[in-house]
């Protein structure tokens, strides 16, 4: 989607580094949300984010929302080989019912 | 209950062929939806069910035919489909139509879809 600017598109790191993924929208949102999926399977749900300077963590992910930037970027520490996959953000703006997605980013950890 | 249930999970048909993909929910939401995703490409939102209606259809040729029996289950059926409709079938649910009420989106392990 246009409306949700995801990158990088693939990214590459050792095993142990830190990394982070950013997901820009071009229209206020109402929530963000960020899904991690493995190829060809479904969906899994990491965080969502619905108001400014909001931050969530779960086991070494961090995600936050800037709201006047309406950006947020997913942050992962001391990545390990579990993490690999594709990263998607997606989002609902106002005015909107349904959800979007930005094009994903493709995470491959080297051992 | 956090799941949504899709039913089958592989699904290989021919041209001529009419068959339908099922979806479940027991979490009480009130919105479905289903999405169509290529192989490297973002999920693409296909229909949205809100309380049992059908609210949004991001022009979907008619080959592809929703439908919402209750609140819980979610249909799509399929008939005369070309190769290129060949993709993983996403369905998803949430409380609510999006934006305040919809409090998050589930989505099932999908159906992946093989026309020949």
């Amino acid at each position: 989607s246009q409306e949700l600017e995801q990158s990088p598109q693939s990214l590459i790191v050792q095993e142990g580094k830190n990394l982070t993924i950013n997901c820009t929208s071009s229209k206020t949102l109402y929530g963000l949300y960020w899904y991690k999926q493995k190829y060809g399977e479904g969906l899994i749900f990491l965080m969502m984010l619905q108001k400014g300077g909001e931050e969530k963590s779960h086991e070494k992910i961090t995600a936050k929302l800037d709201e006047k930037k309406q950006q947020s970027s997913l942050h992962i520490t001391a990545s390990q080989p579990s993490h690999a996959g594709i990263y998607l953000c997606g989002a609902d703006f106002q005015g909107a019912q349904k959800l979007v997605f930005g094009q994903g980013t493709r995470l491959t950890i080297n051992p | 209950d956090t799941e949504v249930t899709q039913t089958p999970k592989h699904l290989v048909m021919g041209m001529t062929n009419k068959k339908s993909l099922k979806c479940e929910q027991h979490m009480g939401h009130r919105a479905m939806y289903w999405y169509k995703q290529k192989a490297k490409k973002p999920p693409e939102l296909m229909f949205v069910y809100s309380y049992e209606k059908l609210s949004i259809n991001e022009s979907v040729p008619s080959r592809f035919s929703p439908e919402c029996p209750n609140s819980s289950l979610l249909n799509l059926h399929l008939h005369a489909l070309q190769p290129e409709d060949s993709a993983l079938y996403l369905c998803a649910s949430s409380r609510g139509p999006t934006g305040r009420v919809a409090k998050g989106y589930t989505f099932g392990s999908g159906t992946r879809l093989t026309v020949v």
